[in-house]
């Protein structure tokens, strides 16, 4: 059973416009959601992650919206670049409670000039 | 410089050959993790450690085995019993001071002949 699904499994989007990739997950328990970024051939790195007290967060053209009654979370790429051309996986966790994370299947991001 | 290394970055399997992924922290982190990463199936848990000499499955742990004998090392093997072992494995850690953030290695691809 996927705890975390993830839509769309790939993007296409113009240099400058927005990105946006969607996560929605099951167990009410989860309290932490982070997004990875993954180059080819790289281990996944992280991008931007937020805690389920609040509905936004930011950081530089990187946003990720919250929406805890829905369970979805998303993350939102302003001014998209071609080098913002990866996979990105969104992520939840249970903190204190457990070690595990929980992976969405990946959006592949294609950003043309 | 602090990271995962993992080695080697390319591995060739033989029929009925047992492979052994190498995986080595110097981030003095608690917590290591193998993930394998397919194509559309984003990452899944093989095994997990908390604490040396002490390790958990995860989702698909079957044909596969994890030792943890020091901190700083948990390479993972991959048993003839695993009889669709061509992906690529993420090895990763977290400590307990940093406790959100996941931390991964550069991957190695298997692959069978």
């Amino acid at each position: 059973q996927q705890q975390v699904k993830q839509s769309p499994q790939s993007l296409i989007v113009q240099k400058g416009g927005i990105s946006i990739i969607n996560c929605a997950y099951e167990n009410t328990a989860f309290d932490y959601f982070p997004w990875y970024q993954q180059f080819p051939g790289k281990g996944p790195a992280l991008l931007i992650a937020i805690r389920p007290d609040v509905s936004e967060k930011k950081e530089g053209r990187f946003t990720i919206s919250f929406n805890k009654s829905a369970k979805q979370f998303s993350l939102h790429i302003m001014d998209s670049q071609p080098g913002d051309s990866a996979t990105y996986f969104c992520a939840a966790s249970l903190i204190y409670t457990g070690n595990q994370f929980y992976f969405g299947t990946g959006t592949s991001l294609t950003v043309i000039p | 410089d602090g990271g995962i290394t993992q080695s080697p970055k390319y591995l060739f399997r033989k029929e009925g050959q047992n492979v052994t992924l190498s995986c080595e922290q110097n981030l003095n982190h608690d917590a290591m993790y193998w993930y394998r990463q397919d194509p559309g199936q984003g990452l899944r848990l093989i095994y997990y450690s908390q604490i040396v000499n002490d390790f958990q499955k995860g989702d698909i742990a079957e044909g596969y085995s994890v030792s943890r004998e020091k901190k700083e090392s948990f390479p993972l093997t991959v048993t003839s019993a695993q009889k669709n072992p061509t992906a690529f494995y993420l090895c990763a850690s977290k400590g307990v001071a940093t406790n959100e953030k996941l931390f991964f290695g550069s991957g190695t691809q298997l692959s069978v002949l």
